[in-house]
């Protein structure tokens, strides 16, 4: 069975960091792109970050470009998100989710088929 | 960035009913485009990728079409656990970018 279980949120003041976890298990880790995904309390979906199968490449969203940095450790078959910087707007329930490739007809897209349960970071003074 | 917009942003149903939910790309995304169901208190579940690929294990009232700027999302006959929020979401520009969603309750 696939479990992705995220970790390290809490309350944290304006400026403050914070580092979350997603601890995956019965998938092969290392072969996927994986996803954080965040939900503000009653809004929509929103993606923050994206890494690659081997930890070479990133990307973010530009609201959070320079602030966060995504990492992952296929060993341990976890993926981290370091925030730090944080402000009122980074409050919200995060998502870390595995990324499946399809072909399209201009080349491949992909798609998120798991998700964890979310962790809830909350930025308050 | 590419914005994505739905259609309603909320609708009332019966149980039964056959309900069609629209989602717009600002530019053309070929069919890069998937369909998700958040229920409250839960992760997003994926139902459609591809614009019209059923995800395994997803029952086959759901269906999905469309490419370039106009998608759709069908549920040819609601069921009770239906009720919930429908996201799209493409995936043919970095930042992939979500619709706002559509709300579906019960009438």
């Amino acid at each position: 069975e696939v479990q992705l279980v995220e970790s390290g949120g809490g309350l944290v003041q304006p400026g403050g960091s914070l580092r979350l976890s997603c601890a995956a298990s019965g998938i092969t880790f290392s072969r996927y792109w994986m996803h954080w995904v965040r939900q503000a309390p009653g809004k929509g979906l929103v993606w923050v970050s994206h890494i690659n199968s081997d930890g070479s490449n990133s990307n973010y969203a530009d609201s959070v470009k320079g602030r966060f940095t995504i990492s992952r450790d296929n060993a341990k078959n976890t993926l981290y998100l370091q925030m730090n910087s944080l402000g009122a707007e980074d409050t919200a329930l995060y998502y870390c989710a595995r990324a499946r490739i399809f072909l399209a007809a201009a080349g491949t897209g992909y798609y998120f088929d798991y998700w964890g349960q979310g962790t809830l970071v909350t930025v308050s003074s | 960035d590419i914005q994505m917009t739905q259609s309603p942003s909320s609708l009332s149903a019966s149980v039964g009913d056959r309900v069609t939910i629209t989602c717009r790309a600002s530019q053309s995304i070929s069919n890069y485009l998937n369909w998700y169901q958040q229920k409250p208190g839960k992760a997003p579940k994926l139902l459609i990728y591809a614009a019209s690929s059923l995800q395994s294990g997803v029952p086959s009232r759901f269906s999905g079409s469309g490419s370039g700027t106009d998608f759709t999302l069908t549920i040819s006959s609601l069921q009770p656990e239906d009720f919930a929020t429908y996201y799209c979401q493409q995936s043919y520009r970095t930042p992939q970018t979500f619709g706002p969603g559509t709300k579906v309750d019960i009438k």
